[in-house]
């Protein structure tokens, strides 16, 4: 089915891992996007990216890594997970200025 | 730079009254706004949108906000809300930048009562 899907939807790990998260959208849309949401916070850019291989900080970006070497996949990973990533993450996708950014269903990643 | 500010973090009304959620936006330039629904353990939806044209602007599940360039806001309503409304609902503005990105505001929980 077309759309944009998240794996795993759930994830448990442990402090100092590595772990990634896929994303994965079927439009071909040039732009997606990575956020984690916390309660008080809201949502957060982690990072973003207007094409392959063309990939920008956001709000939130310390401790993350991403790439997009197609169009149709954003990894996002953890490079040594710690316990203040414990969050909900959301990848999301654009085609362009004034359209709909549409949403995966979110990975619930708890790091102990 | 833009920026999103939701009045309420909470919001709670009884099954048919009116529904409002408060937003007011900063931007340097025309902005494209827009509302995002979040329910229980989903991803965001597109409540609605305003790019350009009409200022009052209809969106799913009988939602509709206006925009009010000279008040700088974007309140939504639903004239008589239900208990499936029951949801966090995010402001946002999009960013003038190359990007495209979203700037969101930090939400609004609407809880819905008998």
């Amino acid at each position: 089915d077309a759309g944009i899907t998240q794996s795993p939807r759930y994830k448990i790990t442990e402090t100092g891992r590595q772990v990634t998260l896929m994303c994965h959208q079927t439009w071909s849309h040039s732009y997606m996007f990575w956020y984690r949401q916390d309660l008080g916070h809201g949502l957060r850019l982690i990072y973003y990216s207007a094409a392959a291989d063309i990939t920008d900080k956001g709000e939130v970006p310390d401790g993350y890594v991403v790439s997009r070497s197609k169009t149709e996949n954003f990894p996002l990973t953890l490079e040594s997970a710690t316990r203040s990533q414990t969050s909900v993450y959301f990848c999301a996708s654009l085609r362009g200025r004034g359209e709909t950014q549409y949403f995966g269903p979110g990975t619930r990643l708890l790091v102990l | 730079a833009q920026s999103v500010t939701q009045l309420g973090s909470h919001v709670s009304v009884s099954e048919g009254a009116l529904v409002l959620l408060r937003c007011n936006y900063s931007s340097s330039v025309p902005p494209y706004l827009f509302w995002y629904v979040q329910y229980p353990n989903q991803g965001l939806q597109l409540l609605l949108k305003y790019t350009t044209g009409a200022t009052l602007v209809k969106g799913i599940n009988g939602f509709e906000a206006e925009f009010k360039k000279s008040e700088t806001s974007f309140h939504l309503t639903k004239p008589s809300a239900h208990m499936s409304d029951a949801a966090e609902y995010f402001c946002a503005v999009s960013d003038s930048g190359g990007y495209n990105k979203l700037i969101f505001g930090a939400g609004t929980r609407l809880a819905v009562h008998p």
